[in-house]
């Protein structure tokens, strides 16, 4: 247990279909991360957020669009997804500077 | 940009054997360097860290020593256990090229390992 919990662990959607992702830290963090880790590539940074603002959007599709209501909440909403991007999708935080903790992951699989 | 190469997996090894995983990394100026685990079904752990040249990192049995001129942070462990089956995540976070944030980390491809009783 790494104080990073995101749900819903596993999800199937349509391409056509709307769906969130959750994640919350219980670590008093500033800093939210969202990665995409697909079978044979390196982890891929998507959005970072610190203090709810967004510092870092890395070339990422519009059909994602992260929400960062407060320092504890992070949100990815999905809508019209492509097969490809089937993936773990994982959260993280952190304080300034020091190491990322991980939450376990959604897996999500696009039909 | 800066990047992380680490050995390509799968490594299988039998209980108590040594392990090696090698990392190398290209960065310019000081990037501090990370090993992380992924245990099935479970997230990304920090296992160890070094932040400058020469730094040991350790933690659980594994090592891990910031070679700067050889560019490397290759993992180690003298005895590995069933419990040590999991990906490892070579990373680093290079402060001079994050831009506006500070915290951005480059993994490798990960290697997964796989001990045998």
């Amino acid at each position: 247990e790494t104080g990073v919990t995101q749900t819903p662990r596993h999800l199937v959607m349509g391409m056509t279909n709307k769906k969130s992702l959750k994640c919350e830290q219980h670590l008093g963090h500033n800093a939210m991360y969202w990665y995409k880790q697909s079978a044979k590539k390196p982890l891929e940074l998507m959005f970072v957020y610190n203090f709810k603002e967004q510092t870092e959007n890395n070339s990422v599709p519009s059909r994602f669009s992260p929400e960062c209501p407060n320092s504890s909440h992070l949100f990815l909403h999905l809508h019209t997804l492509q097969p490809e991007d089937s993936a773990l999708y994982l959260c993280a935080s952190s304080r300034l500077d020091n190491e990322q903790f991980f939450g376990p992951g959604t897996r999500l699989t696009v039909l | 940009g800066d990047s992380v190469t680490q050995m390509e997996g799968p490594v299988t090894l039998s209980e108590e054997a040594f392990l090696t995983i090698n990392c190398t990394y290209t960065a310019t100026g000081y990037p501090s360097l990370f090993w992380y685990v992924q245990y099935p079904g479970e997230g990304l752990q920090l296992l160890l860290k070094a932040t400058k040249a020469d730094d040991k990192g350790s933690n659980k049995g594994f090592e891990a020593t910031y070679r700067k001129e050889t560019t490397s942070f290759h993992l180690e462990k003298g005895s590995v256990q069933v419990s040590d089956s999991a990906v490892y995540f070579c990373a680093l976070r290079n402060p001079r090229n994050s831009g506006g944030s500070n915290y951005k980390l480059t993994f490798g491809k990960g290697t997964l390992l796989t001990v045998n009783p």
